[in-house]
């Protein structure tokens, strides 16, 4: 199986920072890497598809890069609303695998 | 209209069985890879399960695998999981998920989850 890395495991931030996570795959998964965010009691919603793809509907604020093993989730000038759990999902093979996830608090 | 909904949860001693369903509106179940996604409290998520279109391909995490099985209903445009032999570590909330078709295979639409609870 693959096992997705991610870190930090949470952070704080202020509002209007700007927020870096990362994700790191054991194997070369190409671009089968998407990102989701989860708010307590909800369902995941996915921001990112295919490592930088913006899902329809989500905040041009959110950003993915990366390739191969290496993926970065990047938050720009966070917003109130973005304070969440937030995990990288690779969907290059079966069992699909997530990352451990990141929680983003206020500082 | 909320395309996945999931029922069946409840508190289930442990060795003891209990079914999944995810009714799907709006679109043909059929047509998808369905996946069910597990949350244990206060945890990250753990895919547990996926069926292809087709049901020509079936996974199982190893954590379930010989215990859970998937499957769907055509007629009812729904999917389902049957769990037996449950132990406290299948305490979570159980996800249905439908992935994307078009080559990418993200988690595009989930349920609400139902809780599923393991103890004496």
């Amino acid at each position: 199986d693959i096992q997705m890395t991610q870190s930090p495991s949470s952070l704080s931030a202020s509002v209007g920072d700007r927020v870096i996570i990362t994700c790191r795959a054991s194997q070369n998964i190409r671009n089968y890497l998407n990102w989701y965010q989860q708010k307590p009691g909800k369902a995941p919603n996915v921001l990112i598809y295919a490592a930088s793809s913006l899902q329809s509907g989500v905040p041009s604020r959110f950003s993915g890069t990366g390739s191969g093993t290496d993926f970065t989730l990047t938050i720009t000038s966070l917003q109130p609303e973005d304070f969440a759990t937030y995990f990288c999902q690779q969907s290059y093979n079966s069992p699909r695998t997530f990352g451990q996830g990141t929680k983003v608090e206020i500082k | 209209e909320v395309p996945l909904v999931e029922s069946g949860g409840g508190l289930v001693k442990p060795g003891g069985s209990l079914r999944l369903s995810c009714a799907a509106s709006g679109f043909t179940l059929s047509s998808y890879t369905m996946s069910w996604v597990r949350q244990a409290p206060g945890k990250g998520l753990e895919w547990v399960s996926s069926v292809s279109s087709s049901s020509r391909y079936i996974y199982y995490a190893g954590s379930v695998k010989g215990r859970f099985t998937i499957s769907r209903d055509n007629a009812k445009n729904s999917m389902s999981l049957q769990m037996s032999n449950l132990r406290a570590e299948d305490t979570a909330v159980y996800y249905c998920a439908r992935e994307t078709d078009d080559g990418t295979y993200y988690f595009e639409s989930w349920g609400q989850g139902t809780l599923v609870t393991v103890s004496s």
